[in-house]
Formats: C-alpha cells, structure tokens, sequence
C-alpha cells in the first residue's frame, strides 16, 4: 500500500538532465527523510541518496536530490546508459508506523 | 565489508508457511545503531517493506502484513529471520533482507538507511 507516488517512467538521451518526483503527504516526507534506491535490472536495489540529498561514498555527483515540503525529487545530470534502471524514493510513515517505498520510476536512456 | 545473504525454500505450497533466513557476515548483527529489514518485490512490481528487528528485539511490521508476519533475530549467530504464515499466490516474490542504518546529526535529528541488500531470494507459492 505504496503512498508515495512518482512518475512510471521517464526518459532521456545521453548527457541530458533527467528528474524524478516523489509525492508524499505530511506524515511521511515531510516530517522524515526520504532517501532514493537505485535498481538495475535483474538486481537488488541499492542506496543511491540518503538524508534527503546525501549520497553515499561512490555514487557519482551526477546524482542529486532534494525535498520540500510533501515533496521530493531526484535529478540525473549528464545521462549515462548505465543509469538505465528503475528508481525508488523511501521514507517513514508516522501514521502507519512503516516505512514506505514510492512507485518507482524506470528511467530509459534513449 | 558488510554481506547479507538470504536463505530458504524456493517454492512454498497456499495456506504454509513461508520461512526464510538472512545471514550478516562481515560484521554482527548485534552491533547497535542498526536495524533489521525485509523487504519483497513480486515480479514487475515495486518494493514492499514488511518489516524490520532492533538488536533489541523491538520489531515493527507493515500494518498490511501485520497479522501474517513474525520477524526475528539470533544475534549471536549474526542471523535474523522471517516467517510469513497463510501465505497465497500474492506472496510470491523476490524477498530482499537489508540493514537499515541509524544516523544522526548535531542538532540530534535521528535519520534512516537501507545501506546495506542481499542479493534476493525468489519465493514461489504455488501448489
């Protein structure tokens, strides 16, 4: 019972910015952090951004994010084909008392 | 460097239960700071947390899941568990165990990760 909604799919060609929304509600985004999963196909996912806009050691500077509000977005600068994967954006819920993922976005390099 | 690798039946019969073990090595399970996740995917489909264990036994479960889920740990042996009970056909997936990270900053603000994934096991129900 995923409540955090993004976008299916979006698309883009090499070297150009790609952006990912991620839209919550007061209990989960905007009083938690959200963090961001990468996953590439046929593999488990792994953490691409953490504290709303941190990114672990090793994931390239390409990768940003950002939050506001009930909000959060993702940004993919200077496209790669190896970003083909799906995204996910993460956060607790207060009122379920769970943590919730997003919907997930495939993002294709054209 | 810190591996998590899960473990269990790849085919479980409607109305079983489904059992499945998540192995920590490189590090124990029983260090704090750190919490103890499941989390499934059916095929095509998004994520699903299920839940998660604290080094202290404290659990939390998805309210969807709530009634049908028991998720333990033997800290001593670096392994924390899953049993999913009644399952049916909707159960089948793959099933990811992860470390969850807790992180805080100077003004105390407490935040959380899933920084560390096994590799998934698939789990079939079928008959």
């Amino acid at each position: 019972q995923s409540t955090l909604t993004q976008p299916p799919s979006a698309s883009g060609t090499p070297g150009q910015r790609v952006t990912i929304s991620c839209s919550g509600s007061s209990s989960n985004i905007a009083n938690n952090t959200v963090n961001w999963y990468q996953q590439l196909p046929g593999t488990a996912p792994k953490l691409l951004i953490f504290r709303n806009n941190q990114r672990p050691s090793g994931v390239p500077d390409r990768f940003s994010a950002s939050k506001s509000g009930t909000s959060a977005s993702l940004a993919i600068s200077g496209l790669q084909s190896e970003d083909e994967a799906d995204y996910y954006c993460a956060a607790w819920d207060d009122s379920l008392n769970g943590r919730v993922f997003g919907t997930g976005t495939q993002v294709t390099v054209l | 460097q810190v591996q998590l690798q899960e473990s269990g039946p790849g085919l479980v019969k409607p109305s079983q239960t489904l059992s499945l073990t998540c192995t920590v090595s490189g590090a124990s399970s029983s260090s704090g700071n750190f919490y103890w996740s499941w989390i499934r995917q059916p095929a095509g489909k998004g994520l699903e947390w299920m839940g998660h264990i604290y080094i202290s036994g404290s659990t939390n479960y998805n309210p969807s899941l709530k009634s049908r889920v028991t998720i333990s740990g033997d800290t001593s042996m670096n392994q924390f568990s899953l049993m999913l009970r009644s399952v049916t056909a909707a159960d089948t997936a793959v099933y990811y165990c992860a470390r969850v990270r807790e992180d805080w900053d100077y003004d105390d603000n407490h935040f959380y990760y899933m920084d560390v994934w096994g590799k998934g096991t698939m789990v079939t129900v079928s008959s």
